[in-house]
């Protein structure tokens, strides 16, 4: 079956500009998170839902950071404003089941940002 | 916050070298998972360990979880160019699922 998918691939946006990355989840998939990953370093946890509900919004770095997910599938991360230190690749990951406990994620290919 | 370390982040073996690396956590795990990324992939999970001590093989690979829970270790017996990415390891950090990562320890193999 089709994995996680997440689209445009790559962005390159000027400094003040704003983005929207896309992230399409594995059918049925009720848990969605949200990673950062710079160059050398493992992923950094930005933002989780379980269905439409955004659980955990701990890891976004500013509030110029907006995620949604409206009907508990497919999600946008939004970045307003970008700036430079926002250049990085935004990984999307989903998981089939929810809970107190974590379970296997997938990974998207991911969205590399570069702001310039 | 919690913290999951792998240290060193690079190690060169000479293919059909055994390689171990090891991750540790600053806090006691519920579970660890293991993920590889290839250069210019994206993270795949291989494996996730649950009870203190537990030991998992997948071919020439071998997890193990720590007594404590608070460390695990990764060994690839006779490394092969396959082998080549970063693996990293990740913890649960508190409820609803989500993992903190460690920096990873990224392979590369002498042919």
């Amino acid at each position: 079956g089709a994995g996680v998918s997440q689209s445009p691939r790559y962005k390159v946006a000027k400094r003040g500009q704003d983005v929207a990355l896309r992230c399409d989840p594995i059918s049925g998939h009720v848990s969605l998170f949200w990673y950062q990953q710079a160059l050398g370093q493992g992923p950094e946890f930005l933002t989780y839902f379980q269905n439409e509900a955004q659980l955990d919004k701990s890891g976004l770095p500013s509030d110029r950071f907006f995620a949604e997910r409206p009907e508990g599938s497919v999600s946008t991360l939004k970045i307003q404003r970008t700036q430079q230190e926002d250049s990085a690749v935004y990984l999307c990951a989903s998981s089939l089941i929810a809970g107190p406990r974590s379970y296997e994620q997938y990974f998207g290919p991911g969205t590399r940002l570069t702001v310039t | 916050g919690q913290q999951v370390m792998q240290i060193p982040q690079y190690q060169h073996v000479q293919e059909g070298e055994d390689f171990t690396t090891y991750c540790n956590s600053s806090t006691t795990l519920s579970n660890i998972q293991w993920y590889k990324q290839r250069p210019g992939g994206h993270p795949v999970f291989l494996i996730q360990l649950v009870k203190s001590g537990e030991v998992k093989k997948q071919k020439r690979l071998t997890f193990q979880f720590g007594e404590a829970k608070k460390n695990s270790s990764l060994h690839i017996t006779a490394t092969q160019t396959t082998d080549v990415g970063t693996y990293f390891c990740a913890g649960p950090d508190g409820a609803n699922s989500k993992l903190t990562f460690g920096k990873g320890i990224t392979l590369s193999v002498r042919p």
